[in-house]
């Protein structure tokens, strides 16, 4: 199972663009990458997931680099509300089992 | 309207009990979750389930066991002999296909404190 790897903690301020970058070196050929939103004492809420190149949905962009070792989430123009903890997960397509998520980002959008 | 539920919201227990949370969903998924979060920590998964009447030990499944008699319903019962019980406990559930199959949907989650 590939293990990742992100920044504990990043601080933006309102308006501003923040990418968080995920580290994956063992990812395998049919892994795909997803990523997660936290808010405290609630459930990770799912928002983008990609296999290579760029997929965009109406909240974030993720960018992902020929060689897939690693990715980077894209949040334009963050809000106070954008505050959370960001997990990325690499989860192999059509297994159940479930990578750790691990630590995660703790994302601070500042006033 | 579909989802995950889990009852109850918080939940205390002393030391020495069994105690069971519930986690129902009506999304018609095969696979079933159970995590565990400790304050400023991520998800460590406890067991997971593909299919009704199966489930597999996570990272952490000593002190916990489940059941799965019904595809809505995946019960998480910790036991006296998780030593350090306290902790929020998410359940979650994934569907079918091949890119929407990678998408986890989760409760809101059992916060238990032991006295």
């Amino acid at each position: 199972l590939a293990k990742t790897t992100q920044p504990i903690s990043m601080d933006s301020y309102e308006g501003q663009e923040v990418n968080i970058t995920c580290s994956h070196n063992n990812i395998a050929t049919n892994d795909y990458i997803t990523w997660y939103q936290q808010f405290p004492s609630q459930g990770p809420r799912f928002i983008i997931q990609g296999y290579k190149t760029k997929v965009t949905n109406e909240v974030a962009s993720l960018f992902i680099p020929a060689d897939r070792k690693s990715s980077t989430l894209s949040l334009p123009r963050v809000s106070l509300s954008d505050t959370a903890v960001y997990y990325c997960l690499v989860v192999l397509s059509g297994s159940a089992r479930q990578l750790t998520f691990g630590s995660g980002t703790q994302l601070t959008v500042l006033p | 309207d579909g989802g995950i539920t889990q009852s109850p919201k918080y939940l205390f227990r002393k030391e020495g009990q069994n105690v069971t949370l519930s986690c129902e969903q009506n999304l018609n998924h095969d696979a079933m979750y159970w995590y565990r979060q400790d304050p400023g920590q991520g998800l460590r998964l406890i067991y997971y389930s593909q299919i009704v009447n199966d489930f597999q030990k996570g990272d952490i499944a000593e002190g916990y066991s489940v059941s799965r008699e019904k595809k809505e319903s995946f019960p998480l019962t910790v036991t006296s002999a998780q030593k350090n019980p306290t902790a929020f406990y998410l359940c979650a559930s994934r569907g079918q296909g091949r890119e929407r199959g990678n998408e986890q949907f989760f409760g809101p989650g059992t916060r238990l404190t032991v006295l």
